[in-house]
């Protein structure tokens, strides 16, 4: 069963970093590509940044220069470098898995999220 | 500045069948989207529902369908359930390792 764990999440001020993980399991995590979405309170979802199996990193313009993906295949883990946060950070971040490559571009499981708060 | 629209609400008798739609600002949808959408429920992680247009993900009840109608992606809900009552998002795949999320549809069963 493929399980995606996010940790990191808690209350940084206007202008500070913060580093999100995302523990992953049940499957081949080197394999496949992975995400990261988030959703502010009372909206939508929002896609964010997604690193490729061969390491290729991508990110929605509002976080570009801010925001850098990364994984570690020895530590089947993904992680999200946040620096210079804004209030317009605040959400729960989702890591997700991108689902096979044969079958397209999606994201086939989530992670439950963990909660971003910029605020002074 | 890539904008994906969808209804922001919609509602639909039990047993009835509703149709959401997902199309972009500028241009049309294609397959070459590969769009997706995913069902979540308030306070939830989304759950994915159909990828590549029309294929349902492991799961997912056949009363939910994809495809792509005029110049716009569609999940059609068969049947509704009490339980469909949820928010659903479309996202499409727009090359160069981008998505874009839809606004979401807020859908309403009664």
């Amino acid at each position: 069963e493929v399980q995606l764990l996010e940790s990191g999440g808690g209350l940084v001020q206007p202008g500070g970093s913060l580093r999100l993980s995302c523990a992953a399991s049940g499957f081949t995590f080197s394999s496949y590509g992975v995400t990261w979405v988030r959703q502010a309170p009372g909206k939508g979802l929002e896609w964010v940044s997604y690193i490729g199996s061969g390491g290729s990193t991508y990110y929605t313009d509002s976080v570009k220069g801010r925001f850098t993906i990364s994984r570690d295949n020895s530590k089947n883990t993904l992680y999200l470098q946040m620096n210079s946060l804004r209030a317009e950070d605040t959400a729960v971040y989702y890591c997700a898995k991108r689902g096979s490559p044969a079958a397209g571009y999606f994201f086939d499981s989530w992670g439950q999220g963990t909660l971003v708060t910029v605020s002074s | 500045q890539t904008v994906v629209t969808q209804e922001p609400s919609f509602s639909v008798s039990p047993g009835g069948t509703v149709t959401l739609t997902c199309g972009l600002s500028s241009g049309s949808v294609s397959t070459s989207h590969y769009p997706s959408w995913y069902q979540q429920t308030p306070g939830q992680a989304p759950r994915t529902l159909i990828y590549s247009t029309n294929t349902r993900s492991s799961g997912v009840p056949d009363r939910f369908s994809g495809s792509i109608l005029g110049n716009k992606a569609a999940l059609t809900i068969t049947g509704a359930q009490a339980d469909d009552e949820s928010n659903y998002y479309c996202v499409l795949y727009m090359d160069s390792g981008i998505w874009v999320f839809g606004g979401g549809t807020k859908l309403t069963v009664l």
